[in-house]
C-alpha cells in the first residue's frame, strides 16, 4: 500500500483478555517501531525492528507485552491479559536502514479496555 | 539520560498571530531533531527535521525551526498561523543505541487556533 496500515483502527475489549494490533509497513522499509500514546501523554517508544537484528525491546512496559515481525514485513504487538491502565493509541512507522530516513505512522489503533 | 522536553502542554493564539513552540532536549552529543504534528484523527506527519548545516530548517505548510545549540533548544516557528493549524505537535530527537535511530518524542504541545 501507500502507507503504514494499521487495524483494527479501534479496539474495546475487556479487562484480562489478550489482544493482538497489526502493523502493515510500507514495502521495503527495514526498520519498523511500535509507539504508545496515552491520553495527555507523549509518545512512548515500546519496541523497535530493523531488519533480521535482533529487536529493541527497551521500552515494553512489562512482559505482558510482546511483539513479531515475520518474514521482515507484518508485525503483531500483543498485549496479554489487558489492564485498563493498557488504554491507548498503538502508534507504528516505518522507515528505511539509514539514519536519516524518514519515518511514516499509521493512524494508530485506539485500544480502550473496560 | 537523553530527553525532550516541550514546556507547554496547550497553547491558544488566534488565528494570524505568530506562533512559537518550545522544545528543549538534553543529549550529549550533536541531536537529530525533528517536529511532528498530529492532527485530530490523523497519523503523525513529519513537519522538518534538523541533522546539521544551517540552524534555520524550513518545513511544510509554512513551518520553521531554529536549533540553538547553546540553548539545547529546537523551537517551531509560524509567521502566521491559520485555523487548520490546530492540532498536537511532538518535538522529537534521535537517539542512537546499537547502530540505528530511536526516536524519542516530547510531551506534546496542543495548539487551539480562535477565529
Amino acid at each position: 500500500g501507500a502507507g503504514v496500515s494499521q487495524s483494527p483502527s479501534n479496539k474495546v475489549t475487556e479487562k484480562g483478555k489478550d489482544v493482538e494490533l497489526r502493523c502493515d509497513p510500507i514495502s521495503g522499509h527495514t526498520a519498523l517501531y511500535w509507539y504508545r500514546q496515552s491520553l495527555g501523554q507523549g509518545l512512548e517508544f515500546l519496541i523497535y525492528f530493523q531488519g533480521n537484528s535482533a529487536p529493541d525491546k527497551s521500552g515494553l512496559p512489562s512482559d505482558r507485552f510482546s511483539a513479531e515481525r515475520t518474514g521482515g514485513s507484518v508485525s503483531t504487538l500483543t498485549i496479554q491479559r489487558t489492564q485498563q491502565e493498557d488504554s491507548a493509541v498503538y502508534l507504528c512507522a516505518s522507515s528505511g536502514r539509514g539514519t536519516d530516513e524518514k519515518l511514516f505512522f499509521g493512524s494508530g489503533t485506539q485500544l480502550s479496555v473496560l | 539520560a537523553q530527553s525532550v522536553t516541550q514546556p507547554d502542554i496547550h497553547i491558544t493564539v488566534s488565528e494570524g498571530a505568530s506562533l512559537e513552540l518550545r522544545c528543549n532536549y538534553s543529549y550529549g552529543a550533536t541531536p537529530y531533531l525533528f517536529w511532528y504534528v498530529q492532527s485530530p484523527g490523523q497519523g503523525l506527519q513529519l513537519l522538518l527535521k534538523y541533522f546539521s548545516g544551517d540552524t534555520l530548517v524550513q518545513g511544510i505548510k509554512g513551518f520553521e525551526a531554529e536549533f540553538k545549540r547553546s540553548q539545547s533548544s529546537f523551537n517551531l516557528r509560524k509567521p502566521s498561523v491559520h485555523w487548520s493549524d490546530a492540532a498536537e505537535y511532538f518535538c522529537a530527537v534521535v537517539l542512537f543505541s546499537g547502530g540505528y535511530n530511536k526516536l524519542i518524542f516530547g510531551a506534546g504541545t496542543r495548539l487551539a487556533v480562535h477565529p
